[in-house]
């Protein structure tokens, strides 16, 4: 299973476009990306999910370079309930979770 | 859609009594796991079954932990005897697909909070 790498923790502001960037240098041919939300006393929320190139949906868009080593999520124009752990996953049906980027966002 | 459900929600108990979780997946979901989160840490999977059979329990503490998953729908975690390293939130998911199949998303639920006193 890849191992994944992502900043403990970033800072931002209101209305401002968020990069949390996420490296996998073993990710495995088969492997998919995968991002998830968790707020305090919830269970992790799915956010985004990609294999190459970018996705995007109505929260976020993921951008993944051609050698997939790394992916970069995007969330636009946050707000303070944006403020959340945010966990970079790489694999298939096997989950490992990392410690994630905690997310605060100022007003 | 109806989500994962957990309870109880919170629990408090001394060390070395026992306590169980019980999980109720998404309809239809033949994938369930079960997770322990420790403070500040990112959740650990403790268990994975398809249907009512386990795929995967390396990560198990078998001397104390047991999980079963009866007709293959709800499922129950078990603790006996809990120790005070056992204080976490421990946090049940589903999913629609299995093993081997690459877009396997995961639903949690809200967990349940362990204190052993």
């Amino acid at each position: 299973l890849a191992k994944t790498t992502q900043p403990i923790s970033m800072d931002s502001y209101e209305g401002q476009e968020v990069n949390i960037t996420c490296s996998h240098n073993n990710i495995a041919t088969n492997d998919y990306i995968t991002w998830y939300q968790q707020f305090p006393s919830q269970g992790p929320r799915f956010i985004i999910q990609g294999y190459k190139t970018k996705v995007t949906n109505e929260v976020a868009s993921l951008f993944i370079p051609a050698d997939r080593k790394s992916s970069t999520l995007s969330l636009p124009r946050v707000s303070l309930s944006d403020t959340a752990v945010y966990y970079c996953l790489v694999g298939d049906y096997k989950l490992i979770f990392g410690t994630g980027t905690l997310l605060a966002v100022q007003p | 859609e109806a989500g994962v459900a957990q309870s109880p929600r919170y629990k408090i108990i001394e060390k070395r009594q026992s306590v169980a979780f019980w999980c109720n997946p998404i309809s239809g979901h033949a994938t369930l796991y079960w997770y322990q989160q420790i403070l500040g840490q990112g959740p650990k999977l403790l268990i994975q079954f398809q249907n009512n059979g386990v795929v995967d329990d390396s990560q198990l503490p078998k001397d104390r932990f047991s999980a079963e998953r009866l007709k293959g729908v709800d499922s129950t975690l078990k603790i006996q005897p809990a120790k005070l390293e056992d204080s976490a939130v421990y946090l049940c998911a589903s999913s629609l697909v299995g093993p081997g199949v690459a877009k396997n998303i995961q639903y949690f639920g809200a967990g349940t909070r362990l204190s052993v006193l």
